[in-house]
């Protein structure tokens, strides 16, 4: 069964810190990719995506993802975080075309210290 | 346009009994997704209904159902509640052309 994978359980960051979240997923064929974002008592939001094209995709608030075809990984970065990025944030693939399950990760906490 | 609606936002069940939560999907959305959210489990997927018939189902008892109007609007339903049953039941509607997924604010159950 197709399955994502997010290796860190919490994170915290000092202000300024790099951050990188790791998402690796099993499945073969073709993938849309997914970072969604929950900050507290808020609902689940879109940071970016990827369908096809450039492996590097842009998001909102500084975020970006590279996919990593041959490592079946689709990571998440940002150079410099701010406290504001403290939320949790899940990986999610989409297989079988736009309309297939969403499969999400378990989601990693990311705790920013001012 | 307004996003995904859900109700009740909170709820406070006893074992046993049942409970229906409603969601209203972005305008113009056909498909609806439902997704348990727990501490540790992230989201499981429950089921999607894309116009009034159900499309995908994941892996969950048959306590847990669901069905969608011919509005898009959808409900689901959990019957015979057990204490693992709270959590918080996310909805979301689907762009039909990119797949991305709009999520409601939840509902949050507790079951005591």
């Amino acid at each position: 069964a197709q399955s994502v994978s997010q290796h860190n359980h919490h994170v915290i960051l000092s202000e300024a810190a790099s951050l990188e979240l790791g998402c690796n997923y099993s499945y073969g064929g073709t993938v849309n990719l997914f970072w969604y974002v929950q900050y507290p008592g808020q609902h689940l939001q879109l940071l970016l995506k990827y369908f096809s094209g450039d492996p590097l995709v842009k998001g909102i608030k500084g975020f970006e993802a590279e996919f990593i075809k041959s490592k079946f990984s689709f990571n998440l970065r940002k150079p410099s975080v701010q406290w504001s990025d403290t939320a949790e944030y899940f990986c999610a693939v989409n297989v079988g075309g736009s309309q297939g399950n969403l499969i999400f990760g378990k989601g990693t906490k990311l705790s920013v210290k001012p | 346009k307004a996003g995904v609606t859900q109700t009740p936002r909170y709820l406070i069940k006893t074992r046993g009994q049942q409970v229906t939560l409603s969601c209203s999907p972005i305008s113009g959305h056909r498909s609806v997704s439902w997704y348990q959210q727990t501490p540790g489990q992230g989201l499981q997927f429950l089921f999607e209904y894309f116009s009034e018939t159900q499309r995908n189902k994941g892996n969950f008892p048959g306590r847990f159902s669901g069905r969608q109007f011919s509005n898009s609007r959808s409900e689901m339903n959990v019957s015979t509640l057990e204490l693992g049953d709270s959590a918080l039941y996310l909805c979301a509607s689907r762009e039909l052309n990119t797949g991305e997924l709009f999520f409601g604010e939840g509902s949050r159950l507790t079951v005591l």
